[in-house]
């Protein structure tokens, strides 16, 4: 069955650090990658996208990478602050047309000051 | 207001009864997707309209559950005989079916459902 899996539930990272957040998934062909950020009690904002035949995008201090051999996102936050601190969703969307999302778990990110 | 707006925000209700969330989305979205997520998961994917037509519906809804969005404008989430396990926050998300390169979900705030 298809399954995405977020490398752990909790990351504490020091501010001014790199954070790094991996998604993996099986049984899966992405046309896309998403990466979300969801507050608590909030819904999840968009933060960036990345299509199968591209290696990385940037977005100011984020980073994304996606790799369909190891099938595996990265997501970078570099020069990380407090307010930063969340939890990061990564999404996949099967086919072009057909944008059902499927979310991984997430991982919440705290920065520590 | 530009953003997706969900009510109720909070609903509290005894196993049995039917609640009804609505969700509005951004004005010139004509697709609607309704989520649930419960703590600690991610958001799973229920159903999805484009205009007025339900075009795709999970095996998570129920036949207690029923969505509709009858003129292609605001959306409601109905479910009847709400048991225990249908708590959660039920999520809507809109998105402009025209700008088909981004697949940017914007996402309301949610409405949290705890049934006693």
């Amino acid at each position: 069955s298809q399954k995405i899996e977020q490398n752990s539930e909790a990351l504490n990272i020091q501010e001014g650090k790199t954070a790094t957040l991996t998604c993996n998934y099986t049984n899966y062909s992405p046309a896309y990658l998403q990466w979300y950020r969801q507050d608590p009690g909030r819904g999840p904002v968009f933060l960036l996208l990345i299509r199968e035949n591209e290696k990385e995008k940037r977005k100011e201090r984020l980073k994304v990478t996606f790799d369909t051999t190891l099938k595996q996102s990265l997501f970078h936050i570099t020069a990380s602050q407090p307010a930063d601190s969340a939890t990061y969703l990564c999404a996949l969307v099967g086919e072009f047309g057909n944008e059902k999302l499927t979310f991984g778990t997430g991982t919440r990110l705290t920065i520590i000051p | 207001d530009t953003g997706v707006s969900q009510n109720p925000r909070h609903k509290i209700t005894k196993r049995g009864q039917n609640v009804t969330f609505r969700c509005d989305p951004i004005s010139e979205h004509n697709r609607l997707y309704w989520y649930r997520q419960t703590l600690g998961q991610g958001p799973e994917f229920l159903t999805y309209f484009q205009n007025e037509a339900q075009l795709e519906k999970s095996r998570l809804l129920s036949d207690r559950f029923s969505a509709e969005r009858p003129k292609g404008s605001f959306s409601t989430l109905e479910i009847q005989r709400t048991e225990q396990g249908d708590s959660a926050m039920y999520l809507c998300a809109s998105k402009d079916g025209a700008v088909t390169n981004t697949g940017e979900l914007f996402f309301g705030e949610g409405s949290r459902l705890t049934v006693l």
